[in-house]
């Protein structure tokens, strides 16, 4: 299987564009998603396939994939959008087991 | 509306077996393209998948796990459950289920899943 990589930390002001990225070998060919974990809460999906997000999520988050890289873009970002930010993709067979390391976001 | 549970012991000794149980409602898991994910998290650290369970009763365990985990599925009772032996302090951290779900078929004709809804997650905590 192969690896997704993230930064561990971005810092943004409240108000500026947050952008958290995720590169992997096998992200031309297969779609990213993003989570979204608060301090001692359970992840919450914010992005699915790339770019698509679900019902209830705020219009500030979006997605985007271009070659080996996904970016979460967050215009915008709020104080209560600080948290920790997963990527993760499917192997080659198509199970949802690649997970990166996780970045964390300040927004002070 | 989807929702899932996570339920055992919050304290097991070392060597001992954990038995985690996944109660969930909002989706029937004899349904086509569904399924349950166990992930846990360590302290402070990353994300890490242990077993997954299809609707079809097909099973994934991660590679570096394989050995200590068992996962199977009682649909009439829309729970799933988790087995992992010989636990090790290491293994200390929150465990949680998530729903899965089909997304969409890739170039190479393989179904692609993900992970949608998540359980609140329960601590478990591996010491004499």
């Amino acid at each position: 299987s192969y690896e997704l990589t993230q930064p561990p930390s971005v810092s943004v002001s409240p108000g500026q564009t947050a952008r958290i990225t995720c590169s992997g070998d096998a992200l031309p060919k297969k779609y990213a998603y993003w989570y979204q974990q608060k301090s001692g809460q359970a992840p919450v999906l914010v992005i699915y396939e790339d770019s698509k997000r679900p019902s209830g999520i705020p219009e500030r988050f979006s997605g985007s994939s271009s070659g080996t890289m996904a970016t979460l873009t967050i215009s915008g970002a709020q104080v209560e959008d600080e948290a920790d930010y997963y990527c993760y993709s499917t192997d080659s067979s198509g199970h949802p087991v690649v997970f990166g390391g996780g970045t964390k976001l300040t927004v002070l | 509306q989807i929702t899932l549970k996570e339920s055992g012991p919050t304290l097991v000794k070392p060597t001992q077996t954990l038995t985690l149980t996944c109660t969930f409602s909002g989706f029937s898991l004899s349904t086509s393209g569904v399924g349950v994910g166990w992930i846990r998290q360590p302290p402070g650290k990353a994300l890490e998948w242990l077993a997954l369970i299809y609707w079809d009763d097909d099973k994934r365990y991660s590679p570096s796990l394989k050995s200590r985990l068992t996962i199977t599925k009682d649909t009439s009772k829309n729970q799933v459950v988790l087995t992992m032996t010989n636990m090790d302090p290491v293994d200390t951290g929150t465990y949680y289920c998530a729903h899965i779900l089909f997304g969409y078929y890739d170039s190479s004709g393989y179904k692609n899943y993900y992970f949608d809804y998540w359980g609140q997650g329960t601590l478990v905590t591996v010491s004499s």
